[in-house]
């Protein structure tokens, strides 16, 4: 079992939608969650940075995380074509090595 | 604020042959730099991570032999791919840590590396 499971998609979805995405993990030992987006061909770009359970928004963005269910998720309000990424979750536990999902590539179309 | 730069974005090279990427902090200082390596619609792998004036910690079964990493300034730290081989074609991606915000990592662009 991979310590952080994420739906690799494809997720299509009209402009205006609101989009969910999301990771299970398995190692209770990971305390720091993020969402970094990725376009093709390009690096990582931090989205989101969530230590606690609970939410929190950022614009358009709303992390959440539930530790006790080991469960986080990234919705996307009024998406846009320009949303269209692949999304990775990661988390850090006690070593400060990032544990990055697969990532879901989401295509929000006109 | 926190850009980070890699340098080249796309290299072709002959098997056998050896490739440097370097990987840059423009706007501030790192002390810990991470290594990773992305195949085709997979997840970004850790291979190592490189303290600043001190040997690159690699992750279990990467070469470090083949993988060779130095750390020579607080803004730079460059990747050799030693004898490369057409498997060892991938997308490169360095990152680098902020000082003080020990869980926050910023990503380069990436270096795609095809071995012919």
């Amino acid at each position: 079992q991979k310590e952080v499971e994420q739906d690799p998609g494809p997720l299509s979805v009209p402009e205006g939608a609101i989009v969910s995405l999301n990771c299970t993990y398995s190692n209770s030992a990971f305390q720091y969650f993020m969402w970094y987006r990725q376009y093709s061909r390009k690096g990582p770009e931090l989205l989101m940075y969530t230590y606690s359970s609970g939410n929190k928004e950022d614009g358009r963005f709303t992390a959440q995380v539930d530790k006790s269910s080991k469960y986080i998720s990234l919705f996307i309000r009024d998406s846009q074509p320009s949303d269209s990424a692949t999304y990775l979750c990661a988390m850090v536990g006690g070593g400060n090595k990032l544990t990055f999902g697969t990532g879901t590539q989401l295509k929000v179309e006109l | 604020g926190a850009v980070v730069s890699q340098h080249p974005s796309r290299v072709i090279c002959k098997s056998g042959t050896s490739v440097k990427i370097e990987c840059r902090s423009l706007d501030f200082q790192a002390t810990t730099m991470f290594w990773y390596r992305q195949f085709p619609k997979q997840s970004l792998m850790l291979m190592a991570t490189s303290n600043e004036g001190s040997k690159a910690t690699y992750e279990q079964g990467v070469e470090k032999d083949k993988f060779l990493i130095n750390h020579a300034s607080l803004t730079l730290s460059t990747l050799t791919v030693t004898s490369a081989h057409p498997e060892d074609s991938s997308f490169y991606i360095c990152s680098a840590r902020v000082p003080g915000k020990v869980n926050e990592q910023f990503f380069g662009p990436g270096t795609r590396l095809t071995v012919l």
